[in-house]
């Protein structure tokens, strides 16, 4: 079955312990995206990932890393985590095909986060 | 930021009603796609509109995109239970998306 998978689905941690959510995908997506969403905010984009090896930030990249080692999977880090990082996340890939405005966004089912 | 202003944010309608949804910027978009999420679920694709003027209609749903390519509008008809969910459009610009605040509709039997 095509899909997007995150993991933890659910995660609660303390200030400042370093954690990774996993995003591994099945379809031979080229672009590979992070997205938090936030009650009133909508989803915001963290970073995203045209290929391998190329990742560049979205509009809120700040506390987060990322990296694209290979095509199929796009970590998401945070170093630090923080209280204000608590939050619902989504995983996203596209194929690009015809080009990125045509192309559909598959998401994963979230990882709600908590940092106390 | 390229902001993408939903209106209205909560609608509670009953079974049968019409309704429309609106989703607004000031930014001009390459497309503009249309999302429904469902309570723990990710967004899924309902569909994207390109070109400036573009109606498209799926089934009962008729998505329209703006002559400017600005905002878009989501028109249900007859709504049904089914139908209930966050609706969510999103605006592509180069390599990024940007989502409104969504439209949280509920559909009373």
């Amino acid at each position: 079955e095509a899909q997007v998978t995150q993991n933890p689905r659910y995660l609660i941690t303390v200030t400042g312990k370093k954690l990774t959510v996993t995003c591994s995908q099945n379809m031979n997506h080229e672009y590979m995206s992070w997205y938090r969403q936030d009650p009133g905010l909508g989803l915001r984009q963290i970073y995203y990932s045209m290929n391998v090896e190329v990742t560049d930030k979205g509009d809120v990249p700040e506390g987060y890393k990322v990296s694209r080692k290979e095509k199929r999977n796009f970590p998401l880090i945070l170093e630090s985590p923080s209280p204000n990082q608590t939050s619902l996340y989504f995983c996203a890939s596209s194929l690009l095909a015809g080009g990125i405005s045509r192309s559909p966004l598959h998401f994963g089912n979230g990882t709600r986060l908590t940092v106390t | 930021t390229q902001l993408l202003e939903q209106s209205p944010q909560f609608l509670s309608i009953q079974e049968g009603e019409n309704l429309t949804v609106y989703c607004n910027s000031s930014s001009v978009f390459s497309s503009l796609q249309w999302y429904r999420q469902e309570p723990g679920e990710g967004p899924v694709l309902l569909v994207t509109v390109v070109t400036g003027g573009e109606v498209k209609k799926l089934k009962r749903l008729t998505f329209q995109f703006g002559d400017a390519r600005k905002d878009s509008s989501l028109h249900i008809t007859a709504a049904q239970p089914g139908d209930t969910g966050l609706y969510l459009c999103a605006g592509n610009t180069g390599n990024q998306f940007y989502f409104g605040t969504g439209t949280s509709l509920t559909v009373i039997p």
